[in-house]
């Protein structure tokens, strides 16, 4: 059964600092993986999605990078700012149950002023 | 706009009393999913559909019902909502299995 991990729980900056947000996960079976960002009382907006033959995809200050063989991913935010503060939560998408989802639980993170 | 449109967003209800929450996208997307959200769980999926007529089970589907009759909609039925329903329930949809996932806004539902 594929499970998904995200360290750490909770992560508070400094504005402008550099950081990365790690995702594990235990099958390497995957068709493709997907970061989303959830605000407060909202739904989940899609980040960056790699497929499983990429290694990694950028957008803006965001980068997430993909290593299928020890089942990781790290998105990487560059220069934070107060407007990143939400959780970021990982997921992949494995064969089988319609396209499936599997989520980790989160990385709830705070740029602070 | 490209978007999946759930509604109601906040829902209070009493045991047993049967409810519908309604998705539906205008994206002519395949597949649509349920998920629902809890503290220290995650999201987890309900239900999904491949396509018209074609639905499936997720990993907790236990007191749902879904049904597919056109591509754009996909509604979640509670025959007979508990207090462990209780929770955050999201809508989702995708071209295909290459392809990324669109959410919906979410919906609280309550069961007292």
């Amino acid at each position: 059964k594929q499970e998904v991990t995200q360290i750490p729980a909770a992560l508070s900056v400094p504005e402008g600092e550099n950081l990365v947000l790690n995702c594990s996960f235990t099958d390497s079976a995957i068709y493709n993986l997907q970061w989303f960002r959830q605000d407060p009382g909202k739904g989940l907006t899609s980040l960056l999605l790699i497929q499983s033959s990429q290694r990694e995809q950028t957008s803006g200050r965001l980068n997430a990078s993909l290593d299928k063989s020890s089942g990781r991913s790290t998105l990487y935010i560059a220069a934070s700012q107060p407007g990143d503060s939400a959780t970021y939560l990982c997921a992949v998408t494995v064969p089988g149950g319609g396209n499936k989802l599997t989520f980790g639980t989160g990385t709830q993170l705070k740029v602070e002023l | 706009e490209a978007q999946v449109t759930q509604n109601p967003r906040y829902l209070i209800t009493v045991t047993g009393k049967k409810l519908t929450v309604t998705c539906s996208q205008n994206m002519n997307h395949e597949y649509m999913s349920w998920y629902r959200q809890d503290p220290g769980l995650g999201l987890r999926q309900i239900y999904y559909s491949m396509n018209v007529e074609v639905t499936d089970k997720g990993d907790v589907p236990e007191g749902y019902k879904v049904s597919r009759k056109e591509k754009r909609n996909f509604p979640l039925i509670l025959e007979s909502p508990s207090p462990n329903q209780t929770s955050l329930y999201f809508c989702a949809s995708s071209p295909g299995t290459t392809r990324s996932y669109t959410f919906g806004s979410g919906t609280r539902l309550t069961v007292v």
